[in-house]
């Protein structure tokens, strides 16, 4: 397996423009999660998707960001507009339900600079 | 203003020797405990679970220990090399929720 796949691995914008992150998780995978990871803050879940039905959006900063799952093989978070402050990586990562175990499978990130 | 980094905790050791990091979680209902590895330019990735009804667990060259009394978490790396160089997260399930929380990171240097 591939792994989870994300893309781009950089992007480079100016303030006030739409952001797009794109994710493929493992394939077999219910659980997806976007996570947000800075100096200040850390690593920081965003949101996080059941078989495609996002379960908890707490960790959404604000309404400029929307997360979706059209299907069980893709995901999407958009900053919509973008700001400085969101620079950051953003990590995907994906998981199988085990009531014992949840190892989160990790893609390699998207590193985010807004001008 | 003047922006303030995360400082992490830093470790260096000597390529060789057996390396300790440490984890204080908060929440007492969290019921599963996963130990991360994080290189630079790159995602985290899994090392070593543990349930809450364990106190221990080996792996190839690293123990996780668990505490509950003092909620504590801890990673054992035995005859560390250098390419164990890297930031270490320890993250936690609480219960119920599915969600994993991740502390803020250890760095471990291994000094060749």
């Amino acid at each position: 397996d591939a792994g989870v796949i994300q893309s781009p691995r950089h992007e480079v914008t100016e303030m006030g423009q739409e952001v797009t992150l794109r994710c493929k998780p493992i394939s077999g995978h219910d659980y997806l999660f976007w996570y947000r990871q800075t100096m200040m803050r850390g690593l920081e879940l965003l949101i996080y998707f059941n078989n495609n039905v996002p379960i908890d959006d707490s960790g959404m900063p604000e309404d400029r960001f929307s997360a979706k799952m059209p299907n069980a093989s893709f995901s999407t978070l958009k900053i919509q507009p973008s700001e400085p402050r969101d620079s950051a990586v953003y990590f995907c990562a994906s998981s199988l339900w085990d009531s014992s175990y949840n190892e989160q499978f990790f893609g390699p990130g998207t590193r985010l600079t807004v001008l | 203003g003047e922006s303030v980094g995360l400082h992490l905790p830093t470790l260096s050791v000597q390529e060789g020797d057996n390396s300790i990091i440490n984890c204080a979680y908060s929440n007492s209902a969290s019921d599963y405990f996963i130990w991360y590895k994080q290189e630079s330019g790159k995602g985290p990735q899994f090392i070593i679970d543990i349930r809450s009804n364990m106190d221990k667990r080996q792996g190839q060259r690293v123990t996780v220990l668990l505490n509950k009394t003092v909620k504590h978490l801890s990673l054992q790396i035995a005859a560390t090399q250098p390419g164990d160089s890297a930031v270490y997260f320890c993250a936690e399930r609480g219960g119920s929720n599915y969600k994993l929380t991740f502390g803020k990171g250890t760095l471990l240097t291994v000094n060749p």
